[in-house]
């Protein structure tokens, strides 16, 4: 059974970091494209990054330079090292794993998130 | 980047009955098109990919079509679980990938 669970939330002072951390369970990260969508509270969802084949990483705009995506195949997880961190990416952050061919992808299997709270 | 647009914002249905959800795209996505379900403290779940593909589990009262720029999720004879907020995204042309705003499937 796929299982994808979230950890590392919690509250932040802007300009602070947080790693969050993605264990997968019933198939191997390194084997797959992964990505981490966000949900700020009462919104819809943004995609933030993803890390692909040969760790080619991708990042939206607004996150860019202060994200890190990346993956431990010893422990079988997902990271996203966030640094530089702003009230407006407080957010539900999920991580998701990527189905399809190449570039065509869509997420089929989601985790229940973690919660990023960025305030002084 | 494509805009993703979803109407209406918020639906209205009765068990039982049918609702049919749009989606349009800034410009054309081909088919690259994916629906989510999502429900209160709950992470989506993907429903259709491919614009029309049933993902694995969903059942057959869900269905997608369209192309290019227009596309539609109906949902046949509304079960009580049905009643959640729905996302299109588009992964043909990344990045960014891009989500639409939701639609609200309330009870009438």
């Amino acid at each position: 059974e796929v299982q994808l669970v979230e950890s590392g939330g919690g509250l932040v002072q802007p300009g602070g970091s947080l790693r969050l951390s993605c264990a997968a369970s019933g198939f191997t990260v390194s084997g797959n494209h992964m990505s981490w969508v966000r949900q700020a509270p009462g919104k819809g969802l943004e995609w933030v990054s993803s890390i692909y084949s040969g760790d080619s990483t991708y990042y939206a705009d607004s996150v860019k330079g202060r994200f890190t995506i990346s993956r431990d195949t010893s422990k079988n997880t997902l990271y996203l090292q966030m640094n530089s961190l702003r009230a407006e990416d407080t957010a539900m952050y999920f991580c998701a794993r990527d189905d399809g061919i190449g570039t065509i992808v869509w997420f089929d299997y989601w985790g229940q998130g973690t919660l990023v709270t960025v305030s002084s | 980047e494509i805009v993703m647009t979803q109407s209406p914002a918020t639906l209205s249905v009765s068990p039982g009955e049918r609702a049919t959800l749009s989606c349009r795209a800034s410009q054309s996505v081909s088919r690259n098109l994916a629906w989510y379900q999502q429900k209160p403290g709950q992470a989506p779940r993907l429903l259709i990919y491919g614009a029309s593909s049933r993902a694995t589990g969903i059942p057959a009262r869900f269905s997608g079509s369209g192309s290019g720029t227009e596309f539609t999720l109906t949902i046949g004879s509304l079960q009580s679980e049905d009643f959640a907020v729905y996302y299109c995204q588009q992964y043909n042309s990344w990045p960014p990938m891009t989500f639409g705003q939701g639609t609200k499937l309330e009870i009438k």
